[in-house]
């Protein structure tokens, strides 16, 4: 079946720190990968997306690269803010019927 | 725009009784909407699909008879949870698809006590 696996967390940083937040995937067939963000007392957002190998996704100085070779979109931003502090979802999809798949969603928290 | 509404957003009711939570996208027609279920710290759990005018399809394990959904418009699915028990307590999210892509809405918390 489809699964993703992500970080756990909480992962707490500093103003202007790098972040990475590891997601890998199991998957029949080719799936479109995304990264949600939950920001506190709001629903999912889609952040980025990248729906074949080597593509990149990115959004608001986030990025992650579709890594086929390694089954892995994880995600990265090189200077975080405290306005980035969210809840970050990993997801995939298969083209044929949109439904998503959830990693189990890794909580951020910024410092100033 | 691709806004999607959810109410209540948070309930509290009575074990034995059933409670509507209704998913509306409020600028744009959605033939689709899914319904999600979020237990504390833990992912999203797919519970089902909704077809505007047509059977909902439900995921392995969900029970159909106690999660009733109906989209009765294109803007608008409702889950029942019917007979709710304390075990139903979670945060329920759907999300309407738009261009292949979804949209969710901000959720609802329901304590059954």
């Amino acid at each position: 079946g489809n699964s993703v696996t992500q970080m756990e967390g909480p992962v707490t940083l500093s103003e202007e720190a790098f972040l990475t937040i590891n997601c890998t995937y199991t998957a029949t067939g080719y799936p479109s990968l995304f990264w949600y963000v939950q920001y506190p007392g709001e629903g999912l957002q889609l952040l980025l997306k990248a729906t074949k190998a080597d593509d990149k996704g990115s959004n608001k100085g986030f990025e992650a690269t579709y890594r086929k070779e390694t089954t892995s979109f994880h995600l990265e931003k090189g200077s975080v803010q405290v306005s980035d502090s969210a809840v970050y979802f990993c997801a995939l999809s298969l083209s044929n019927d949109y439904k998503l798949s959830f990693g189990a969603g890794t909580t951020v928290t910024v410092r100033a | 725009g691709a806004v999607v509404s959810q109410h209540p957003s948070r309930v509290i009711c009575k074990s034995g009784t059933s409670v509507k939570i209704e998913c509306r996208s409020l600028d744009f027609q959605a033939t689709t909407m899914f319904w999600y279920r979020q237990f504390p710290k833990q992912s999203l759990m797919l519970m089902a699909t909704s077809n505007e005018g047509s059977k909902a399809t439900y995921e392995q394990g969900v029970e159909k008879d106690k999660f009733l959904i109906n989209h009765a418009s294109l803007t608008l699915s409702t889950l029942t949870v019917t007979s709710a028990h304390p075990e139903d307590s979670s945060f329920y999210i759907c999300s309407a698809s738009r261009s292949g892509e979804q949209y969710f809405g901000p959720g609802t918390r329901l304590t059954v006590t």
